[in-house]
């Protein structure tokens, strides 16, 4: 089992609609979690950070998280063309000081 | 300076041969990082600095890698006898100290070897 697994997509959205990116993880000690965004050929940019269980919003962004049973989602609403980008989830796995553990990134193409 | 700085850009070198990759973190940034991106990958943790020792080189493949961090700066990570297998885009991040709070990534150096 990876440590932080997603679906690789791509997912596809129409412009306007919801799109949900989710990612769970094998530590369940786990605390800090977060979401990247990255655009072809570009490095990771950090979008969102959530370490309490529940909702956590941030404009079009939400960040979802349920410690039991080791989900975090990421929530874009009214997605744009501009969304379209690959976004990682990170985890910040118990025992370490800073390193982060990354899945492998879900695609998401937003359709006009 | 204002965002992490990585050069070169783009390093092709042949089999064998020895390179340097410079990273140089947002200023006043205690922890830097070092990761290691394949295609359609996430990426991977190679070394993690905070000032100017390695706190964590779990993530070094093979004792052809090597990092320093000689004055809790700037950062050169150094790989021997290259190998095809290297190839990747090799990405510096720096956190303003190590307590996972997400960190902010250089641009990249992507390497190449033939």
């Amino acid at each position: 089992q990876k440590e932080v697994e997603q679906n690789s997509g791509p997912l596809s959205v129409p412009e306007g609609a919801i799109a949900s990116l989710n990612c769970t993880y094998s530590d369940r000690g786990s605390q800090s979690f977060f979401w990247y965004r990255q655009y072809s050929g570009k490095s990771p940019e950090l979008i969102m950070s959530i370490y309490s269980n529940g909702d956590k919003e941030d404009g079009r962004f939400t960040a979802q998280l349920n410690k039991a049973s080791q989900y975090v989602s990421l929530l874009i609403r009214d997605s744009q063309p501009s969304d379209s980008a690959t976004y990682l989830c990170a985890v910040l796995m118990s025992g370490t000081a800073s390193k982060l553990t990354f899945g492998t990134g879900t695609r998401l193409q937003v359709t006009l | 300076g204002a965002g992490v700085s990585q050069t070169p850009s783009n390093k092709v070198t042949e089999k064998g041969k020895y390179v340097e990759l410079r990273c140089d973190p947002i200023s006043g940034h205690t922890a830097l990082y070092w990761y290691r991106q394949s295609l359609g990958q996430g990426p991977e943790f190679l070394i993690y600095f905070q000032g100017t020792g390695a706190a964590d080189d779990s993530g070094l493949p093979n004792d052809r890698f090597f990092a320093v961090r000689p004055e809790g700066s700037v950062s050169t990570l150094k790989i021997q006898r290259t190998e095809r297998g290297d190839s990747a885009v090799y990405l510096c991040a720096s956190s303003p100290a190590g307590t996972g709070y997400g960190y902010t990534f250089g641009s990249g150096t992507r390497l190449t070897v033939v």
